[in-house]
């Protein structure tokens, strides 16, 4: 199942830089996007989503932006702290749709923010 | 902060073993899901529950998975009868409504040996 894809396994930033993590997507049918990070040995924490009708949302440090015609998004983080270092996953659904409320994820990207 | 909590933290079992996994959901949450993560590979959806039935569950939840709500407050994965493939990291999650974001809890690891 490749509906949702993160093409960087890892990536590494520089503190106070942009993190900028990559997600796209195959399923047209998809209207609800999140990013959730992950610590070891703990669940998935939910950062931030957006709607397909928008095309950027932001919360603090964390900006997410929605490509809707490339079937892309991505996520922004500025400045980047050392507290950011974890596994970062894209992940997507239909929220229209009652019952199909399933969340489809991606492979994760391993963020890491060096001093 | 509400949040999701999962027992037990770690589970070993023998192939062949029923297991069960315990969850218990934010408390004025609505929705209930179940996903798993094999090491290595992707989260995967397994179930989701809603007004004491599954709405939704993927093609990995065959007949060896079951969930129940016993109460007002746990929500448990049940599988019958254990395989070796069946070794992952289990997750619990809670929404509020259908629509918008999942709160998952720290997760069990599961260990077939």
């Amino acid at each position: 199942d490749q509906q949702v894809k993160q093409n960087s396994p890892s990536l590494s930033v520089q503190e106070g830089r942009i993190s900028i993590l990559n997600c796209d997507y195959t399923n047209s049918m998809f209207d609800y996007f999140l990013w959730y990070k992950k610590y070891p040995a703990e669940g998935p924490t939910f950062l931030i989503s957006i709607s397909s009708i928008k095309d950027k949302n932001e919360d603090g440090r964390f900006t997410v932006f929605l490509n809707k015609s490339a079937k892309h998004l991505s996520l922004h983080i500025v400045p980047s702290q050392p507290g950011d270092s974890a596994v970062y996953f894209c992940a997507a659904k239909r929220r229209g749709i009652q019952g199909a409320q399933k969340l489809v994820f991606g492979q994760g990207t391993r963020l890491t923010i060096n001093p | 902060e509400p949040e999701v909590t999962q027992t037990p933290s770690h589970q070993v079992t023998q192939m062949g073993q029923e297991v069960i996994l315990r969850c218990v959901p934010i408390s004025n949450h609505l929705y209930f899901y179940w996903y798993r993560q094999i090491l290595g590979q992707k989260v995967e959806f397994l179930v989701s529950f809603y007004n004491n039935e599954i709405s939704e569950k993927s093609e990995i939840f065959d007949d060896q998975f079951s969930v129940e709500r016993p109460d007002g407050s746990n929500f448990t994965l049940k599988i019958r009868s254990t395989k070796l493939e069946d070794s992952a990291m289990y997750f619990c999650a809670s929404s509020g409504d259908a629509y918008n974001e999942q709160f998952f809890g720290p997760g069990t690891r599961l260990t077939v040996l």
